[in-house]
């Protein structure tokens, strides 16, 4: 069964810095791509950040393109989200997802985590 | 800016059918396909519908999705109360190099 759960989120002051993880099993993880979308309160989903296979290739929303990074470790069936410059625009529920390719495009995501709640706030 | 307009809301009775749309505002989404993916609100949203047309293995056969160039429409036949979520389209975008999401339809169950 495949499983995808996140952690690391929180409350953050603007301009701070926090670290989100997905935690992934049920699959070969170091053969898919994977995503992160999050939802604002009260507003849609929103595609975050994608990620290759390998992690050689990596792609940003606009929005967060310079303050977010996206990384995987293979070895250990995780991904994360480095989040820095925080802005109260980013707070959010972050959701990792499997897609469904190994690269860009990266088809449909597969399976989702449950969330992690990201509040940006001083 | 998301590049794909959905109607902000549908409804109806149980046993009725129900469509939405999603347009896009440009053609950049060129000819990647278009998924679906119903949202309930605090849960992990789930695949509904991908390739344009395709249903994932246990994904009930009274949703259906279909494609016509730039615009795709998702059908929900004899809704039931456990429809009323969000519906997403999303496709990749060859420009913005990334994954859009519709604007979001919101199903009652009246």
């Amino acid at each position: 069964e495949v499983q995808l759960l996140e952690s690391g989120g929180g409350l953050v002051q603007p301009g701070g810095s926090l670290r989100l993880s997905c935690a992934a099993s049920g699959f070969t993880f170091s053969d898919y791509a994977m995503i992160w979308v999050r939802q604002a309160p009260g507003k849609g989903l929103e595609w975050v950040s994608g990620i290759s296979k390998s992690g050689g290739s990596t792609y940003y929303a606009d929005s967060v393109k310079g303050r977010l990074t996206i990384s995987r470790d293979n070895s250990k069936n995780t991904l994360f989200l480095q989040m820095n410059s925080l802005r109260a625009e980013d707070a959010a529920v972050y959701y990792c997802a499997k897609a469904q390719w190994p690269g860009y495009p990266m088809g449909y995501l597969d399976f989702w985590g449950q969330g992690t709640l990201v509040t940006v706030s001083s | 800016q998301s590049v794909l307009t959905q109607p902000p809301s549908a409804s109806g009775t149980p046993g009725q059918r129900v469509t939405m749309s999603c347009s896009a505002s440009r053609s950049n989404i060129g000819s990647n396909t278009i998924n679906w993916y119903q949202h309930l609100p605090g849960t992990a949203p789930k695949l509904l519908i991908y390739d344009n047309d395709q249903r994932p293995s246990g994904v009930p056969d009274r949703f259906s999705g279909s494609r016509s160039g730039t615009s795709a429409s998702l059908a929900i036949g004899g809704l039931q109360s456990e429809d009323e979520a969000d519906y997403y389209c999303a496709s990749w975008d060859e420009t913005l190099n990334g994954l859009v999401f519709g604007t979001g339809t919101r199903v009652t169950v009246l």
